[in-house]
């Protein structure tokens, strides 16, 4: 199994470009969320999905927009990026919300 | 305002001594605490856990404490060893399904030889 995986690694966009990320788990979880790690912050959940055709705000969701199309896979979108969007962006899924989330390897998005 | 609160941003502890990592809580609906590792680029991975009804919970070398009413709980890594060196998360959940987890803003802990 490969777990959670995300696509892309790296990405540099400039103020105002759009782009998608995706994120991808093979468990079968219901749960799926978007965090972004900042220094000094830890990580800030921006989304999350308890289920297929399903999504919700978490604590820093403005600027970015999620679809939950199919139960494996969890998008994440910045529609007109900006440069407070510099971050390390991971996806996480569970199969319930107090048990431990299975991590990706993170998407570094750099905003010019 | 901080749910989870980890004070300590960083940590250096000798090889062969215990760490100690500690974590505190506000809101008194957490029923469920775990502890996330972090390497440099790499995302988090699940390291231990805790529900509201223990005090204590072991795994080989990492031990957590629970303390309900002071609303702490706290990582021990004994003995340390270098490979612990990372940062680590602690988080809290409702035990509802939909519940979110809230995460601290970690310690690094360096483990000095």
């Amino acid at each position: 199994n490969a777990g959670v995986t995300q696509t892309p690694k790296f990405r540099v966009l400039k103020t105002g470009q759009s782009m998608t990320l995706l994120c991808a788990q093979d468990m079968n979880h219901e749960y799926m969320y978007w965090y972004r790690q900042d220094p000094g912050m830890g990580l800030r959940l921006i989304h999350y999905s308890v289920g297929e055709g399903t999504t919700a705000k978490g604590e820093v969701p403005d600027g970015y927009n999620v679809s939950r199309l199919k139960k494996q896979n969890f998008l994440l979108g910045l529609e007109s990026a900006a440069p407070s969007q510099t971050s390390v962006y991971f996806c996480a899924s569970t199969d319930a919300s107090y048990n431990e989330q299975f991590f990706g390897p993170g998407t570094r998005l750099t905003v010019l | 305002d901080q749910q989870v609160k980890q004070n300590s941003p960083s940590l250096s502890v000798q090889e062969g001594r215990i760490s100690i990592l500690n974590c505190d809580y506000t809101n008194s609906m957490f029923d469920y605490f775990l502890w996330y590792k972090k390497y440099p680029a790499e995302g988090p991975t699940f390291l231990i856990s805790i529900s509201s009804i223990k005090d204590k919970n072991e795994d080989g070398r990492f031990t957590v404490f629970l303390n309900k009413s002071a609303k702490h709980l706290s990582l021990h890594i004994v003995p340390s060893q270098p490979g612990d060196s990372a940062v680590y998360f602690c988080a809290a959940s409702g035990m509802n399904r939909d519940d979110k987890i809230i995460f601290g803003k970690g310690t690094r802990l360096h483990i000095l030889p």
